[in-house]
């Protein structure tokens, strides 16, 4: 069975300074994994996807994610955050198997404080 | 390319009653998912339509019904609601059935408040 952990309810975080939101996931094949990012009294906005190749994926609005493989992490990352990033951000995962369904993580709530 | 889209996008009702959630898909996607989100729940999976089929399912009761159109628009319904249904309801649309690799794109969301 997929399942995808978020270890951090919130983070916290200062203008200006790099951001980090945890993954890690479950699959019994290969993963591919997905971040999305909802603002309030909003659906979900694709972030990026990672699917095969560069470890390191780049995506919308300045963030990037690093898959790793012997950890099963795929952590979120931003070099500069800022205020408008505020949001809660979820992590999903698919596994490499025809009509499997997403599965989500429970969504971490980053805030970036001026 | 217009995106996801859901109507309405707020709804209250009474326990007992019924209701009906739409959404249209992006021009081309023929791929329709319906999820719940609630602050307890998190997003959790109901169905997955693909040419007016129910592909996939989760964990629901029968309440809980879905349907699509030629068009690739859908409909969702829950019967004999009850107060715990209180939630956000998702619409997610993709290219293509079950392919792993696809992206799924969310409309705003339904926003059902059961009184």
């Amino acid at each position: 069975a997929q399942s995808v952990a978020q270890p951090e309810d919130q983070v916290n975080v200062a203008e200006g300074n790099p951001l980090t939101v945890k993954c890690t996931y479950s699959v019994s094949g290969n993963p591919y994994l997905f971040w999305y990012v909802q603002y309030p009294n909003r659906g979900l906005q694709f972030l990026l996807k990672y699917i095969t190749g560069d470890n390191l994926v780049k995506g919308s609005y300045g963030f990037e994610a690093e898959f790793n493989k012997s950890q099963t992490s795929f952590h979120l990352k931003k070099p500069s955050a800022l205020v408008s990033d505020s949001a809660l951000y979820f992590c999903a995962v698919r596994q490499d198997n025809y009509g499997q369904n997403f599965v989500f993580g429970p969504g971490t709530r980053l805030s970036v404080l001026p | 390319k217009a995106g996801v889209t859901q109507t309405p996008r707020y709804l209250i009702k009474t326990r007992g009653q019924q209701v009906t959630l739409s959404c249209s898909p992006i021009s081309g996607h023929r791929s329709v998912s319906w999820y719940q989100q609630t602050p307890g729940q998190g997003l959790q999976f109901l169905f997955e339509y693909f040419s007016e089929t129910q592909r996939n399912k989760g964990n629901f009761p029968g309440r809980f019904s879905g349907r699509q159109f030629s068009n690739s628009r859908s409909e969702m319904n829950v019967s004999t609601l009850e107060l715990g249904d209180s939630a956000l309801y998702l619409c997610a649309s993709s290219l293509v059935l079950g392919a792993s690799t696809d992206t799924q794109y969310f409309g705003p969301g339904t926003r059902l408040t059961v009184l």
